[in-house]
């Protein structure tokens, strides 16, 4: 079965410090791990896809496949970091995605 | 080209009435997804389509679903007979067979009285 699990429904840090929003999953094969985040009052967008390992707005996130991990990453919190962050998993096929209940970051100032 | 649109962006409906939303993709994307949300939940997968072919359908979707997608360019999802447990947002999402990367649209918010 396929599983994303994301433990933090809710974190908050300071403006500056540094963020970690935590993904395991469950997946029998080879998955493709994605980032997913929506601002206040847009539509879900894509952040980042392991699969190109770049770094979006500071962010970035390396899959550990033996930890099944796919942890987003950000030294340096701006305030326009603030939104709902999605952990998401596709498989093969039909390359549905699979999300985790998403984390709802606040940064300070 | 603005993206995903979905129309409407809001609909309330009373338990037992039927109800459809539209959903329009990215030009020349040829895969459509349809997810829904319910509130502290992530997007849940409900079907999608490679062109007009419907390929995949959740054990969400229950009979009272359906979706087409008769010309390979837009969608409709319809719920009959609606229960107060359909409250959602409905979501949808377009992407190009091949490439993994889904855009969603601004999705339709569900409220069965």
């Amino acid at each position: 079965a396929q599983r994303v699990t994301q433990p933090e429904k809710l974190l908050s840090v300071f403006k500056g410090a540094p963020v970690e929003l935590k993904c395991n999953y469950s997946y029998s094969g080879s998955p493709e791990l994605f980032w997913y985040v929506q601002y206040s009052r847009q539509r879900l967008q894509l952040l980042l896809r392991h699969i190109s390992r770049e770094s979006i707005k500071g962010f970035t996130a390396d899959l550990n496949k033996g930890e099944t991990s796919f942890h987003l990453k950000k030294p340096f919190a701006q305030e326009e970091d603030s939104a709902m962050y999605y952990c998401a998993l596709s498989g093969e096929g039909a390359q549905k995605l699979v999300f985790g209940q998403g984390t709802r970051l606040t940064i300070n100032p | 080209d603005t993206g995903v649109s979905q129309d409407p962006r809001h609909k309330i409906t009373k338990r037992g009435q039927n109800v459809t939303f539209r959903c329009d993709p990215i030009s020349e994307h040829n895969r459509l997804y349809w997810y829904r949300q319910t509130l502290g939940q992530g997007p849940e997968f409900l079907t999608y389509f490679q062109n007009e072919a419907q390929l995949e359908k959740s054990r969400l979707l229950s009979d009272r679903f359906s979706a087409e997608r008769p010309k390979g360019s837009f969608s409709t999802l319809e719920i009959q007979r609606t229960e107060q447990g359909d409250s959602a947002m409905y979501l949808c999402a377009s992407t190009v067979w091949g490439t993994q990367t889904q855009y969603f649209g601004p999705g339709t918010r569900l409220t069965v009285l």
